[in-house]
């Protein structure tokens, strides 16, 4: 059974900061990785997606990475700012045909003005 | 209205009550999710539909009881719930097949259900 990791599970940094969040899976054998933002009582916000076959994609000032072979993403945030405050959400999407995403427990990152 | 839209946003029900949540999507997609996410567990799968047919559910007891009557509409019925059954119920949607291998799934704002 697949189980998806996060660390650390909160963060509070000051704003201009670059942090680095991270996603680890037990079964490297992934459709692709998703990492989504989801807003205090709100629903969630797909930021990225990566293809198993894929290293890495960018958005702005997100970048995400994946290791498939080690079982490992992080999602790179630059010059972080307020409004990047939120809980950051990790998904995988078994390489079985089924669509069921597996998520992790999130981190719950306060950028501090 | 755009995106996916749920309804109620706040439920508060009795264990012997009946009602339903309802979610629609109006991006055209072909498949929608029913999640749920508690407060002390990682977002959970229950149903996905696929084309209005119910093509994963993931052990989800039968006092929960998904209907999709079209591509753009689920709905998630409730009867004689427990307590901790009280969660984020989360509806999503996405568009799949045959050349679309990123299927990002679009999410609502949830339906925040207290049993009492």
């Amino acid at each position: 059974k697949q189980e998806v990791t996060q660390i650390p599970a909160a963060l509070s940094v000051p704003e201009g900061e670059n942090l680095v969040l991270n996603c680890s899976f037990t079964d490297s054998a992934i459709y692709n990785l998703q990492w989504f933002r989801q807003d205090p009582g709100k629903g969630l916000t797909s930021l990225l997606l990566i293809q198993s076959s894929q290293r890495e994609q960018t958005s702005g000032r997100l970048n995400a990475s994946l290791d498939k072979s080690s079982g490992r993403s992080t999602l790179y945030i630059a010059a972080s700012q307020p409004g990047d405050s939120a809980t950051y959400l990790c998904a995988v999407r078994p390489g079985t045909g089924r669509r069921a995403l597996t998520f992790g427990s999130g981190t719950r990152l306060q950028v501090q003005p | 209205e755009t995106g996916v839209t749920q309804t109620p946003r706040h439920l508060v029900m009795g264990m012997t009550n009946k009602k339903s949540l309802k979610c629609e999507q109006h991006l055209g997609h072909n498949a929608m999710y029913w999640y749920k996410q508690s407060a002390k567990k990682p977002l959970e799968l229950m149903f996905v539909y696929n084309f209005k047919e119910q093509t994963e559910n993931n052990s989800v007891p039968s006092r929960f009881s998904p209907e999709c009557p079209n591509s753009s509409h689920l709905f998630l019925h409730l009867h004689t719930l427990q307590p901790e059954d009280s969660a984020l119920y989360l509806c999503a949607s996405s568009q799949v097949g045959q050349g679309r291998p990123q299927e990002t799934q679009y999410f609502g704002p949830g339906t925040r259900l207290l049993v009492l």
